[in-house]
């Protein structure tokens, strides 16, 4: 299976900056997936991003607050911008490789 | 309601205690199931992959799926305190399309 490489691991931001989430993938994919998981509740989809094209977003999120760039088939950046507390959560980046999908460590945002 | 239903628990049981695992879902045209492990402060790792209806094993996990009742289940038999996570099921309709997680299962097993 695919191995990414996911940082930072944690943050802690001021309220109204910005924080860029890289993931690195060791592998050539398609898609990369974005992932927001807030506390008690399941992963919920940012955006699919895939190379050479904007990335597509979920209901409920838009590309000016999550700005995703695709520039090659291994990497995938993830930037919330303007944040506020309520942005405070793990965001995690996933590929599909073979069967199944993997999923980077994670990256705990916490905004004060 | 939600696409994808799970109860979140706690769930605590003994070593050595068969865990049963169970997630229910709405959308009919689910094919590709599975089942997650996620430890504190990990991202999640795949434990289970299934397509369509019927039952998988490896080692001491068992993943069935019922697409007539929309029903899918992890079964881990011998339990053991490092089976202690969160257990997520995940599904989609489409190989490549992302996943729909449920809320996930926290799981303790004493020692």
């Amino acid at each position: 299976s695919a191995v990414i490489s996911q940082k930072p691991s944690r943050d802690i931001c001021q309220r109204g900056t910005s924080l860029t989430i890289q993931c690195q993938v060791d592998s050539q994919v398609t898609m990369m997936f974005w992932y927001r998981q807030q506390p008690g509740q399941s992963l919920t989809l940012i955006a699919t991003a895939n190379q050479g094209s904007e990335a597509t977003y979920e209901s409920g999120f838009v590309i000016d607050k999550f700005p995703i760039s695709r520039p090659n088939l291994t990497f995938s950046t993830l930037t919330v911008s303007n944040m506020s507390p309520e942005d405070s959560s793990i965001y995690l980046c996933s590929v599909q490789h073979g069967y199944g999908y993997t999923f980077g460590s994670g990256t705990r945002l916490t905004v004060v | 309601q939600k696409e994808v239903e799970q109860d979140p628990g706690p769930l605590s049981v003994p070593e050595g205690a068969i865990v049963s695992l169970n997630c229910t879902y709405s959308n009919s045209a689910f094919q590709y199931f599975m089942w997650y492990r996620q430890y504190s402060r990990k991202g999640p790792e795949l434990l289970m992959y299934t397509y369509s209806s019927g039952n998988k094993e490896d080692g001491r996990f068992t993943a069935q799926v019922d697409k007539s009742s929309k029903y899918i289940s992890l079964f881990i038999r011998d339990s053991q305190p490092s089976d202690s996570a969160t257990y997520l099921c995940a599904m989609s309709d489409q190989a490549g399309t992302a996943l729909i997680f449920g809320k996930g299962t926290t799981l303790s097993v004493s020692s």
